[in-house]
């Protein structure tokens, strides 16, 4: 089956770093791939996605590429805030109903 | 913007009650959906829902049952709580776009089982 798998957190960086964070999967087909982040005492938000190879999706200084060969749609940002500091997941969509299977999540905390 | 509302943010409820969680969404969705979300475990589905009077059981049904009696709710029902059903329960909804499902989640309910 389909699963996703997610770096552990947290990942504790200062204001201004770069983040990445590491996210790869298993499909049997051409999963859509997604971030999505949670701030703290709220739902999931989508933070972008994309739906093909080699694209590339991006939003708030985020971006992740649909890495194929390595399997993998790993966050990044180039300089990161301190209202950055969230749960971070990873997922992916496929099939009939093009459900979504999740990472365990990854918490990052950004200080001042 | 697509609203996900969950009438209760959080439960205290004791073993063996019978517990409802409410799910309503205004922006004509099809598709719903109740996940649990567990530190280091992420979400996991437990059912959903493509129309009305329609479920589906997701990864971890055991214990739950939903209802969607209107295409804007959904509701979650644990017929009889145990303390392993403590958790944070999202709700979410989508339309399909671009052969991509993406979903738009509530805040989520906090349900303690004593």
């Amino acid at each position: 089956g389909n699963s996703v798998t997610q770096m552990e957190g947290p990942v504790t960086l200062s204001e201004e770093a770069f983040l990445t964070i590491n996210c790869t999967y298993t499909a049997t087909g051409y999963p859509s791939l997604f971030w999505y982040v949670q701030y703290p005492g709220e739902g999931l938000q989508l933070l972008l996605k994309a739906t093909k190879a080699d694209d590339k999706g991006s939003n708030k200084g985020f971006e992740a590429t649909y890495r194929k060969e390595t399997t993998s749609f790993h966050l990044e940002k180039g300089s990161v805030q301190v209202s950055d500091s969230a749960v971070y997941f990873c997922a992916l969509s496929e099939g009939a109903g093009n459900m979504l299977t999740f990472g365990g999540g990854t918490r990052l905390m950004v200080k001042p | 913007d697509v609203k996900v509302t969950q009438s209760s943010r959080y439960l205290v409820k004791r073993t063996g009650e019978k517990v409802f969680l409410e799910c309503v969404q205004d922006m004509d969705h099809e598709n719903m959906f109740w996940y649990r979300q567990d530190p280091g475990l992420g979400l996991r589905l437990i059912y959903f829902s493509y129309d009305v009077k329609m479920k589906e059981k997701g990864d971890i049904p055991e214990g739950y049952s939903v209802s969607r009696e209107k295409k804007e709710r959904f509701s979650l029902i644990l017929e009889s709580a145990s303390t392993n059903q403590t958790s944070m329960y999202l709700c979410a909804s989508s339309l399909t776009e671009s052969g991509a499902n993406v979903l738009t989640f509530g805040a989520g309910s906090r349900l303690t089982v004593l």
